[in-house]
């Protein structure tokens, strides 16, 4: 039992590069999240899924895509990588609405 | 605007000594959760609580839902709780969280 599973663990792109980042849970949760942290910040929301197919626009959204075509894997998409993009990013997931959150290990994302 | 605010900002402290983080919401919630998070490292739900109190080892976590209030308290502090502590809250379809405590403490 993995847990959450977040890939890749580091990467450094070039501004205007894209990329795609993979979440993946094995405790058939229904709700999976994509946060970023930035130093001095909570961690903000930036896209949610409540269920296979069906993603949702969280806090700071633009720049990002998400699909969610298994309902055990939450994708993140950057089309066209921002400096201000660099950030470390997390996955999290819950069984229902409200309960205890999973977390992934972070990736470490560097845009130049 | 902040739905979730913690303090301290930073806390060092002897080894042995008893520690508070405090949190404080300002949102509906359905639970309030403690994280860890280790330097460079992942985060891990500590406690994840609704009302009263609950215990894990040396860890205490308390929650007054009318004052909207909870606190995260360690007692014998060791080195190995050096970490940051993160309150976060669920609300609606997602959480909120604080900025987190970093707590170091000194042998």
């Amino acid at each position: 039992n993995a847990g959450v599973t977040q890939t890749p663990k580091f990467r450094v792109l070039k501004t205007g590069q894209s990329m795609t980042l993979l979440c993946a849970q094995d405790m058939n949760h229904e709700y999976m999240y994509w946060y970023r942290q930035d130093p001095g910040m909570g961690l903000r929301l930036i896209h949610y899924s409540v269920g296979e197919g069906t993603t949702a626009k969280g806090e700071v959204p633009d720049g990002y895509n998400v699909s969610r075509l298994k309902k055990q894997n939450f994708l993140l998409g950057l089309e066209s990588a921002a400096p201000s993009q660099t950030s470390v990013y997390f996955c999290a997931s819950t069984i229902l609405q409200g309960t205890e959150a999973f977390f992934g290990q972070g990736t470490r994302l560097t845009v130049v | 605007k902040n739905e979730v605010e913690q303090s301290p900002q930073n806390l060092t402290a002897q080894e042995g000594e008893f520690i508070t983080i405090n949190c404080s919401y300002s949102v509906g919630i359905s639970a309030l959760h403690w994280l860890q998070q280790h330097p460079g490292g992942g985060i891990v739900s500590l406690f994840m609580l609704s009302s009263g109190k609950k215990k894990h080892g040396r860890l205490i976590a308390t929650i007054n839902i009318q004052e909207k209030h909870s606190s995260l308290h360690i007692t014998a502090s060791h080195p190995r709780d050096s970490a940051v502590y993160i309150c976060a809250v669920g609300s609606r379809n997602q959480f909120y969280f604080g900025t987190g405590t970093s707590l170091t403490v000194i042998p």
